[in-house]
Parts: C-alpha cells; structure tokens; sequence
C-alpha cells in the first residue's frame, strides 16, 4: 500500500542555519503532496502542497519540489528561525482522499 | 476560508463514562470527514471515514462500537467515545474534505482527551 518516509528527528539547528527534512514515498497512480506542520499542543496545519511531478510547493520560506523520478518531496528552508521549531509531517492523498502521513520530524531551532 | 473547528478542546472523563467530540466544518460543505488518533510523539493514525448520511469506514483494528462515529450533516462530524479507558486518553483530530477539493484536508485544532 502507498507509504511515506521521512527521516528521523529531532534535528536541532541554530538560527539561520538552513534546513532539509528528507521525505521518500511509495504510491500508485499519481498522489498529491503534502508537508503539515503541528506546533506544541495544536492540530495540523498546512504548510505546502504539490499535485503533480515537478510541482515546488512554497509558503513562508519552506519550498518541497514533487520529484516523481525519486519519488521525493523533501522540504528545505535557507534560513530557519526560532518560531520553526514544530513537528514537520510529509504526506500523501491519493484515490478515495485518504491521507497517509509519515512518523513526522521534530524540529528544534537555537537562538 | 476553509475554517474546522473541533469542541471541546480538552475534556477529562472519568473511566466508564462517554465523551462526544464535536468537528465542525465553519464555512464550506464537507461530504467527507477524517478522524485521527494521535499518541504523544507520534504520527496521526487515521481511525475512520465519515461520509455524510452514511456508515463511517473504520481503518482495521479500530472498534467501531466502542468509537460511534456520526455524520449528520455536511458540516458536522461527531466521535463518542464509549466506556472510556484511562488507554483511550489521546489527542483526537479530525479534518474535512471541501466538495472537490483535490484531495487537500483541513485540519481541526484537535482535542485532548483524559480518563481518569
């Protein structure tokens, strides 16, 4: 069945360091992408989305770039601040809308 | 827009007692609702499908007579919890789908559950 990977956290960083959470997937047909983002003691809340190959997802200075030859969609920022620190969820939604999340990445960001 | 709401926030139930969760889609229609069960520091394990006017889809493993699923309405989704167990306290989440809305869920704030 369809699956997502991400790596393993926490990844601790200092401020402005630049980051890359690493998420690999495993799907048929053609699934839309998705990174979330879950601050301390709240829901999910959308970070960026793709829906097809070579799709970059952007918002608030994340980018992921739907990359169906490697079947990735890792996300990166170029310089991380303080408020960043969240837990990072890489996922999919393909037929019938279910959404399959990876383990999610704990991020800690240093003053 | 695109706004789900979720009530209460966090509830404290005594073992043996049921609690209702309330998820409310605020301004669109939502055929289709998730709800999610998520332990401290892991991911969200999907636990059902509700679908409006419709029995909800349990994911395997899930007791659909012990999580009492109702989709009344476009707009509101309810999970009871029966007969809780100090082993169901969770944080409970659930999203909705917006009526041809490529796949993308939103998300609702989430409720703490404690049974004590």
């Amino acid at each position: 069945g369809d699956s997502v990977t991400q790596m393993e956290g926490p990844v601790t960083l200092s401020e402005e360091a630049f980051l890359t959470i690493n998420c690999t997937y495993t799907a048929t047909g053609y699934p839309s992408l998705f990174w979330y983002v879950q601050y301390p003691g709240e829901g999910l809340q959308l970070l960026l989305k793709a829906t097809k190959a070579d799709d970059k997802g952007s918002n608030k200075g994340f980018e992921a770039t739907y990359r169906k030859e490697t079947t990735s969609f890792h996300l990166e920022k170029g310089s991380v601040q303080v408020s960043d620190s969240a837990v990072y969820f890489c996922a999919l939604s393909g037929e019938g809308f279910k959404t399959i999340f990876g383990a999610g990445t704990r991020l800690f960001v240093k003053a | 827009g695109a706004v789900v709401s979720q009530h209460p926030s966090r509830v404290i139930c005594k073992s043996g007692t049921s609690v209702k969760i309330e998820c409310r889609s605020l301004d669109f229609q939502a055929t289709t609702m998730f709800w999610y069960r998520q332990f401290p520091k892991q991911s969200l394990m999907l636990m059902a499908t509700s679908n409006e006017g419709s029995k909800a889809t349990y994911e395997q493993g899930v007791e659909k007579d012990k999580f009492l699923i109702n989709h009344a309405s476009l707009t509101l989704s309810t999970l009871t919890v029966t007969s809780a167990h100090p082993e169901d306290s969770s944080f409970y989440i659930c999203s909705a789908c917006r009526d041809g809305g490529m796949y993308e869920q939103y998300f609702g704030p989430g409720t703490r559950l404690t049974v004590t």
